[in-house]
């Protein structure tokens, strides 16, 4: 059974710009949330997505969203990129149905803001 | 909210000793605990989880350890290997609340 997959692997923008970023899960599953990782604050929760709503949100700010599609791949976007956006953004999916259900990460995308 | 504090940010120990990673929370409703290790320009691979119904989990050298009343869990890991090196990371959660994660802890395995 294939990984969680997210493209692209690395990501150098300036600031001002906006970025996409893409994660396919597990096949099967549900559910996709996402993270972002920097060495002062760790894993941070961004927000999460099942049946294409999002079922739970983070402390971000507006410029940070997400979607996901009927076939449970989701996109995430930041617009007006600063350069305290430089991090490593991880998805991770689980089947679905509750949050206490084990995620599976996929290895990320490392954004560098310049 | 969750609040999962992580200790020892950093812990060294020699091949074939044994490695202990501490997390305590705040939320007495969480219920579950899974444990990620995160290996240099990856991703974070769940190693092991265990629910609020147990005490303990084990799987070959990793175990788990849940003390509910005093709200900490701790991964232990027995005869390291090399192979072990790599950033741990301690989570809870409950219901359809988002994960919360410690800072991680950096493991390394001297040879």
């Amino acid at each position: 059974k294939a990984g969680v997959t997210q493209t692209p692997r690395y990501l150098i923008k300036t600031r001002g710009q906006q970025v996409t970023l893409s994660c396919s899960p597990i096949s099967g599953h549900r559910s996709v949330s996402w993270y972002q990782q920097t060495p002062g604050q760790g894993l941070q929760f961004l927000f999460e997505y099942f049946s294409e709503t999002q079922r739970n949100k983070g402390n971000f700010p507006g410029r940070f969203s997400g979607r996901q599609f009927s076939n449970s791949r989701s996109e995430m976007n930041v617009s007006t990129l600063e350069l305290g956006d430089s991090a490593l953004y991880l998805c991770a999916s689980s089947p679905g149905g509750g949050s206490t259900q084990p995620q599976h990460f996929g290895d990320g995308t490392r954004l560098s803001i310049l | 909210g969750e609040n999962v504090e992580q200790h020892p940010s950093t812990l060294s120990v020699q091949e074939g000793d044994s490695a202990v990673i501490k997390c305590t929370y705040s939320d007495s409703a969480s219920n579950y605990f899974p444990w990620y290790k995160q290996e240099l320009g990856k991703g974070s691979q769940l190693i092991i989880d265990i629910r609020s119904n147990v005490g303990e989990k084990k799987d070959q050298r990793i175990a788990v350890t849940l003390n509910k009343t005093a709200k900490h869990f701790s991964l232990h890991i027995t005869e390291t290997q090399p192979e072990d090196s790599a950033v741990y990371f301690c989570a809870a959660n409950s219901g359809n609340t988002p994960l919360v994660f410690g800072k991680g802890t950096r493991l390394s395995v001297i040879a």
